[in-house]
């Protein structure tokens, strides 16, 4: 099986820089994404790891370590649009087959950016 | 480009009836995919389509769950019974290729059973 923890909220001040934590225990692995999702949208993706090292996209970038199942995601320059839960999932459940290609979501981060 | 599109957006019914979600996925995408995703938790993975064919159904409850992708494009998602238990917010996404590591998502179903 597969499982996914991330810290359930976090509280940022507006400008600042924030990390979210995500260690993974799964028997395939195939790389880390990032999925940003406001309250009644869409998740939306954000990054994806699938080697060790650091991914840098404007103020977002992701991080992943296969050795130690641990990756996070950071935020810099917060802006209070960018309260939201984040959700790191992991693809590749089973090392063959259809579930090589199956996303499994951690259970989010409920970011909130204070003024 | 036009985004997945999902109907309807809200749907309230009473259990035992049944329900249907449509997905149309973005255009050149031939795979699709449904989650459902309960309040306060991630999206979980239901069946994944490449192109018509359903080739990852492993977490679908088939008792009372069925879909189809018909001429793999658009696909509907069915609940007959619905039961209380299947309340939550059902989720299509899309990807070009089951290898791109982006899968889009729409808007998503909110499922309220009375």
């Amino acid at each position: 099986g597969q499982s996914l923890e991330q810290p359930s909220e976090v509280t940022a001040v507006e400008g600042a820089i924030v990390q979210i934590n995500c260690t993974y225990q799964t028997s395939g692995f195939y790389g880390l994404s990032w999925y940003q999702q406001h309250d009644g949208g869409a998740p939306t993706f954000l990054s994806y790891n699938a080697l060790d090292g650091l991914e840098e996209t404007g103020r977002f970038s992701s991080f992943l370590s296969r050795s130690d199942s641990y990756g996070y995601l950071l935020l810099q320059e917060l802006q209070m649009k960018d309260s939201a839960s984040y959700f790191c999932a992991v693809r590749g459940g089973l090392s063959t087959g259809a579930g090589s290609y199956q996303l499994t979501f951690g259970k989010g981060t409920k970011l909130s950016v204070i003024p | 480009e036009a985004g997945v599109v999902q109907s309807p957006r809200y749907k309230i019914i009473e259990k035992k009836q049944p329900v249907a979600f449509w997905c149309n996925p973005i255009s050149g995408h031939n795979t699709l995919y449904w989650y459902r995703q309960n309040l306060g938790q991630g999206p979980e993975l239901l069946i994944r389509y490449e192109n018509e064919e359903a080739v990852d159904d492993s977490q679908l409850p088939k008792d009372r769950f069925s879909a189809e992708r018909l001429k793999g494009v658009d696909s509907t998602l069915k609940i007959q019974p619905a039961e209380l238990g299947d309340s939550a917010v059902y989720l299509c996404a899309s990807s070009h290729s089951p290898s791109t590591s982006e899968q889009f998502f729409g808007p998503g179903t909110r499922l309220t059973v009375l």
